[in-house]
């Protein structure tokens, strides 16, 4: 039983490219958990998604950041234009069911190491 | 949103010994979970608290979750070599029919021999 899987486990980009950070949950799970990790700030969520909506986006920034959780296929986060603020850890996670329900836990993928030139 | 702090930002431990870490919310906890990360991988879980006063262990890891649901603390005993790493707590973050963690900045773990 495979966990979370994400890809690439490092991305390079130069600066006003796009990068797509893709995350395929642990099967059976159908929500998804985006979070970006700097050294000096933590984890911070991003974006909650559960198959083909969007739950709450409310850690994402404003422009340049989307993500989308098809009916098939993996999990995308697509930053447009990068820029060197954007470098960091980007985490996923997945769970089976709400968190509210009784021991609902994440689990997470390895991350996706972006650097931005 | 749920703040969290996490107490000490960093911790050098000889083998051997104990330690405690501290995680303190303003905010009530209605579930404290706990994740430990090795440098440049995810996290993974170690325990989860849901009632005040709660106590949970798993081999040399003890996690408790106080009375009055603000404060949890994670205790290792008896450090290894493989203990060593970045605990964060993780607190859940209630909305209109769904939740979220949010996570304090983490505590990293140095054990020398």
């Amino acid at each position: 039983n495979a966990g979370v899987m994400q890809n690439p486990r490092h991305l390079v980009r130069r600066r006003g490219q796009e990068a797509r950070l893709r995350c395929s949950p642990m099967k059976g799970h159908s929500h998804v958990y985006w979070y970006r990790q700097l050294p000096e700030e933590g984890l911070k969520f991003m974006v909650y998604l559960q198959k083909e909506n969007i739950i709450d986006e409310s850690g994402m920034p404003k422009e340049r950041f989307s993500a989308e959780f098809p009916k098939e296929g993996p999990s995308i986060l697509r930053i447009q234009q990068v820029v060197r603020g954007d470098s960091a850890a980007y985490f996923c996670a997945s769970s089976r069911e709400l968190l509210t329900a009784t021991n609902e836990k994440l689990f997470f993928g390895s991350g996706t190491q972006l650097s931005v030139l | 949103s749920q703040e969290l702090e996490q107490s000490p930002q960093s911790l050098i431990v000889q083998e051997g010994k104990n330690l405690t870490i501290n995680c303190t919310s303003s905010k009530t906890l209605y579930g404290l979970y706990w994740y430990k990360q090795k440098y440049g991988e995810g996290l993974i879980f170690l325990m989860m608290l849901q009632k005040g006063g709660e106590e949970k262990s798993h081999e040399k890891i003890t996690a408790k979750l106080d009375e009055k649901k603000q404060q949890s603390s994670l205790h290792i005993t008896a450090s290894q070599p493989s203990h060593a790493g970045i605990y964060l707590c993780g607190a859940v973050d209630r909305n209109s029919g769904y939740s979220t963690l949010t996570f304090g900045k983490g505590t990293m773990l140095l054990v020398s021999p």
